[in-house]
């Protein structure tokens, strides 16, 4: 079974670097991973995505391990705007959603 | 901008009752899906089509149909709803991914949350 792990819940200072992580460890060799961002009563909104490299968008970057088992989100300067809840999904046209993580971008 | 409307934000049925949730998009994708979102589990893939009059199951299909018979328009049917399919729908859309290139974003709307009494 396809699984995606997310911690519950991560904390930063505003400013600073949010890094959140994800566990993709059935990931198939041509499935992509991608993170999207969910504010209150919105929905998910796309953030960026990834095969192998790293990426980077005016957004955040994504960091995806050798292995690919992996991928950590990075927002470079969290504003508190950034609080929301972070997904992780991996797939090919189809998507696999992790459970989210609440990020709370603390003053 | 792509734009995914969903039919209603909020909706209260009963028990037994055949609900009607609809998903249209205006930028001419090939796929659309249907997703529910409870607290602790994510977002749970129920089915998708990748084209007109064609769909598959996701995940959790039990309980639940689909239609498409346009393709901007992507409808989900509870047959008989039940209290156990509380929960928020949210659809999604995304353009059809040529063999070989790079997969593309899905766009979600914002949601409908169905309460089954």
């Amino acid at each position: 079974d396809a699984k995606t792990t997310q911690p519950p819940s991560m904390d930063c200072a505003e400013g600073r670097a949010a890094n959140l992580p994800c566990n993709h460890s059935t990931i198939s060799g041509n499935e992509y991973v991608y993170w999207y961002r969910q504010i209150h009563s919105q929905g998910p909104q796309y953030i960026i995505h990834g095969l192998k490299n790293n990426e980077t968008n005016e957004m955040a970057s994504l960091i995806i391990t050798e292995d690919r088992k992996s991928s950590t989100l990075i927002l470079p300067h969290a504003t508190l705007r950034d609080t929301a809840v972070y997904y992780c999904a991996h797939g090919y046209g189809k998507l696999t959603f992790g459970q989210g993580t609440i990020l709370t971008v603390h003053p | 901008d792509v734009k995914v409307t969903q039919s209603s934000r909020y909706l209260v049925k009963r028990t037994g009752e055949k609900v009607f949730l609809e998903c249209v998009q205006d930028m001419d994708h090939e796929n659309m899906f249907w997703y529910r979102q409870d607290p602790g589990l994510g977002l749970r893939l129920i089915y998708f089509s990748y084209d007109v009059k064609m769909k598959e199951k996701g995940d959790i299909p039990e309980g639940y149909s689909v239609s498409r018979e346009k393709k901007e328009r992507f409808s989900l049917i509870l047959e008989s709803a039940s209290t156990n399919q509380t929960s928020m729908y949210l659809c999604a859309s995304s353009s059809h991914v040529p063999p070989g290139q790079s997969s593309y974003e899905q766009y979600f709307g914002p949601g409908t949350r169905l309460t089954v009494t």
